[in-house]
């Protein structure tokens, strides 16, 4: 079976100093993976994705993360945290095996607070 | 910048009531998911539309829950009769075709936050 694991439930980091959220996967095929933000009471914003090329992917907000295969590890990170980086986090992703593709699977989300 | 659209916000409804939640997707994309999200946890699959057509329902409970995008563009999704286990957080979501480039991301509405009581 396909899945998505955030080891941590929360992180804890001051501002200024860097962040990572952790993200691992077990997808069939090449993996699509993307991570998202999401705001209280709100939708899942998209940041980034990692679909081929490239180990370390560029997003919004100054995110990037790094796709690391041998470790199946998808782990978002930013040089300096800032208060408003504090959110709800979800790492996503699927397989893209032989033209077929699953369905997205997400990670139960780690909860990023920035503390001043 | 476009957003999916949806309606109510939020939704307060006793059980064995029925409740219907409406999305209306960025505009040109053909693709529309609805998703269910328990509080503490992940958004789970409810069921995927290609245009009007469903593409993958397999999780969502067909005794109770129906989904609908007759022509294509916005979709509704009713839930009759509601049950206390329902209470959550329904998303709906779009996403453009793959380009040539590869995979698209898909975009979140706010979201319809049930309470059933």
């Amino acid at each position: 079976a396909q899945s998505v694991a955030q080891p941590e439930d929360q992180v804890n980091v001051a501002e200024g100093n860097p962040l990572t959220v952790k993200c691992t996967y077990s997808v069939s095929g090449n993996p699509y993976l993307f991570w998202y933000v999401q705001y209280p009471n709100r939708g899942l914003q998209f940041l980034l994705k990692y679909i081929t090329g490239d180990n370390l992917v560029k997003g919004s907000y100054g995110f990037e993360a790094e796709f690391n295969k041998s470790q199946t590890s998808f782990h978002l990170k930013k040089p300096s945290a800032l208060v408003s980086d504090s959110a709800l986090y979800f790492c996503a992703g699927r397989g893209n095996y032989g033209g077929s593709q699953g369905n997205l699977i997400f990670g139960k989300g780690t909860k990023l607070s920035v503390k001043p | 910048e476009a957003e999916v659209a949806q309606s109510p916000r939020y939704k307060i409804t006793e059980k064995s009531q029925a409740v219907a939640f409406w999305c209306d997707p960025i505009s040109g994309h053909a693709t529309l998911y609805w998703y269910r999200q328990i509080l503490g946890q992940g958004p789970e699959l409810l069921v995927q539309f290609q245009d009007e057509s469903v593409v993958d329902d397999s999780q969502l409970p067909k005794d109770r829950f129906s989904a609908e995008r007759l022509k294509g563009v916005d979709s509704t999704l009713k839930i009759q009769p509601a049950e206390l286990g329902d209470s959550a957080m329904y998303l709906c979501a779009s996403r453009p075709t793959p380009s040539g480039t590869g995979e698209r991301p898909q975009y979140f509405g706010p979201g319809t936050r049930l309470l059933v009581l």
